[in-house]
C-alpha cells in the first residue's frame, strides 16, 4: 500500500522554464512533507519542507504547495537549471513519529534539457 | 569535514548468504538510520540506532539485524538472503534520536545484488 505516490517516473523540462513535481498522499495523518533531490552515487539529500498548517514555503528558486483537501503536493523550480537534473523523492511523516521513519515516494525523475 | 560514508559500495551475494554492511555517521552524530532503496522504489526505513539500542523499527523482518558501536558507527547485517534483499542500502545519521528530518544526511548507499 503506497501511501506517497509519485506517479510520474520522469520529467523533461527546457532550461529557463519551470518544473513542476506532484507527489499525492493517501494517509490524512500526515503533517509534515518533504523533497529530496539525489544525484546517482549520492545519498539523498533534503531540498525544502512544508508543514500542514502551510499551504505554500518558498526557498529561493524551490516552493512547495500543499494542498490537503486533495492530498496533493507539488515542488515547482523556477528557472529550472542544468544543475537540477536529478530524482526528486517525496517523502511524508505524521504527527509523534521518528524523525526517520518518514515514508518516501518512489521519485521522479527531472532532466532539464539546453 | 567527513559526510556520512558507507562501504562496502557494491557487494554480490547468492540466497541463503549473510551480508554485513557498514556506516560511519557523519563527525558530531551519533544517531543512524538504515533505509532500503528497491530499484524504481523510494528508501524504506529498516531501523533506527542511538545510544547502542534500536530506537525505532520498519516493517522488515527478523533477518535484518543491526548494530551499533560505542563510536557511533553502525552495522547492518541480513541473514538468509532472498533475491528480494537486491536494493541500494542507505544510512543516514542525525545528532539525537528526535533530530528533524532535515538534519538527517543519508550517505551515498551500498548497492546489493543477491543471485
Amino acid at each position: 500500500d503506497q501511501q506517497v505516490k509519485q506517479n510520474s517516473p520522469s520529467l523533461s523540462v527546457q532550461e529557463g522554464r519551470i518544473s513542476i513535481l506532484n507527489c499525492d498522499y493517501t494517509n490524512s495523518m500526515f503533517d509534515y512533507f518533504l523533497w529530496y533531490k539525489k544525484y546517482p552515487a549520492e545519498g539523498p539529500t533534503f531540498l525544502i519542507s512544508i508543514s500542514s498548517i502551510k499551504d505554500k514555503n518558498e526557498d529561493g528558486r524551490f516552493t512547495v504547495f500543499l494542498n490537503k483537501s486533495a492530498k496533493h503536493l507539488s515542488l515547482h523550480i523556477v528557472p529550472s537549471q542544468p544543475g537540477d537534473s536529478a530524482v526528486y523523492f517525496c517523502a511524508a511523516s505524521a504527527p509523534y513519529s521518528s524523525a526517520s521513519k518518514i515514508i518516501f515516494g518512489s521519485g521522479t525523475r527531472l532532466s532539464i534539457r539546453p | 569535514d567527513a559526510g556520512v560514508t558507507q562501504s562496502p559500495t557494491h557487494l554480490i551475494k547468492t540466497r541463503g548468504q549473510q551480508v554485513t554492511l557498514r556506516c560511519s555517521p557523519k563527525s558530531g552524530h551519533d544517531t543512524v538510520s538504515w533505509y532500503q532503496q528497491a530499484l524504481g522504489q523510494g528508501p524504506q526505513f529498516i531501523f533506527q540506532y542511538y545510544e547502542e539500542e534500536e530506537r525505532q523499527r520498519g516493517n522488515f523482518p527478523d533477518r535484518f539485524s543491526g548494530h551499533q558501536f560505542p563510536n557511533y558507527s553502525s552495522e547492518l547485517n541480513v541473514n538468509a538472503l532472498l533475491l528480494g534483499d537486491s536494493a541500494l542500502y542507505l544510512c543516514a545519521s542525525s545528532l539525537g534520536a528526535g533530530a528533524t528530518q532535515e538534519t538527517q544526511y543519508f550517505g551515498p548507499g551500498t548497492r546489493l545484488l543477491v543471485l
